[in-house]
């Protein structure tokens, strides 16, 4: 089955730097590449997805690069704000059936202000 | 509408007692599933239905027992639950299988 490594577990940034998450995927049959945003006391809210036949997708200062070859994916995020403070989870799935999503185990972002 | 709707928000529980949680969505969305949290983890699968059909069960424990009465409700019921139980429980929903899912917000169980 499907495994998602995602690294770094934990992420301190000073506010205006960049943000990078990467992850690393395992089946090659996966094509749907979501990353979800989590903050305290609340569930994962989807913010930007992927799909295998793309290899980047930008959503104002949030970007996803696929790496299909490599099986790697990254989320990048420009010029923090204290409010991207949260813990991302990135996902990976094959897009068949009920196949479910598989979860990296998350990284904690902090941005300093 | 466009949320996934969870409740209640917050349960403290007996081990004797019995419970539900409730999730309802009205975006027409035919698969839903239900995910427990543990604290600084990811979220794990617990349940999947598609087309109001129990589609996948991850060996979950008997004392959760799901129950999909229509397109738009999902009911977690809980019995005899243990300690260890406590977490967030998550629903989710989606369109199809080339989209994503849209989460709740949870209910924080405590099991005592």
């Amino acid at each position: 089955g499907e495994n998602v490594e995602q690294h770094p577990s934990t992420l301190s940034v000073q506010e205006g730097d960049s943000a990078v998450i990467k992850c690393t995927y395992s089946d090659s049959a996966s094509n749907y590449f979501p990353w979800y945003k989590q903050e305290l006391g609340k569930g994962p809210q989807l913010i930007i997805d992927i799909r295998s036949n793309v290899g980047e997708k930008k959503d104002q200062r949030i970007a996803v690069t696929l790496n299909k070859t490599a099986k790697h994916f990254s989320l990048h995020i420009t010029e923090t704000q204290p409010e991207d403070s949260a813990v991302y989870f990135c996902a990976a799935r094959a897009n068949s059936g009920n196949t479910p999503l598989v979860f990296g185990k998350g990284t904690r972002l902090s941005v300093i202000a | 509408d466009t949320e996934v709707t969870q409740t209640p928000k917050h349960l403290v529980m007996g081990m004797t007692n019995k419970k539900s949680l409730k999730c309802e969505q009205h975006m027409g969305h035919r698969a839903m599933y239900w995910y427990k949290q543990k604290a600084k983890k990811p979220p794990e699968l617990m349940f999947v239905y598609s087309y109001e059909k129990l589609s996948i069960n991850e060996s979950v424990p008997s004392r959760f027992s799901p129950e999909c009465p229509n397109s738009s409700l999902l009911n977690l019921h809980l019995h005899a639950l243990q300690p260890e139980d406590s977490a967030l429980y998550l629903c989710a929903s989606r369109p199809d299988a080339n989209y994503g899912y849209t989460f709740g917000s949870g209910t924080r169980l405590t099991v005592v």
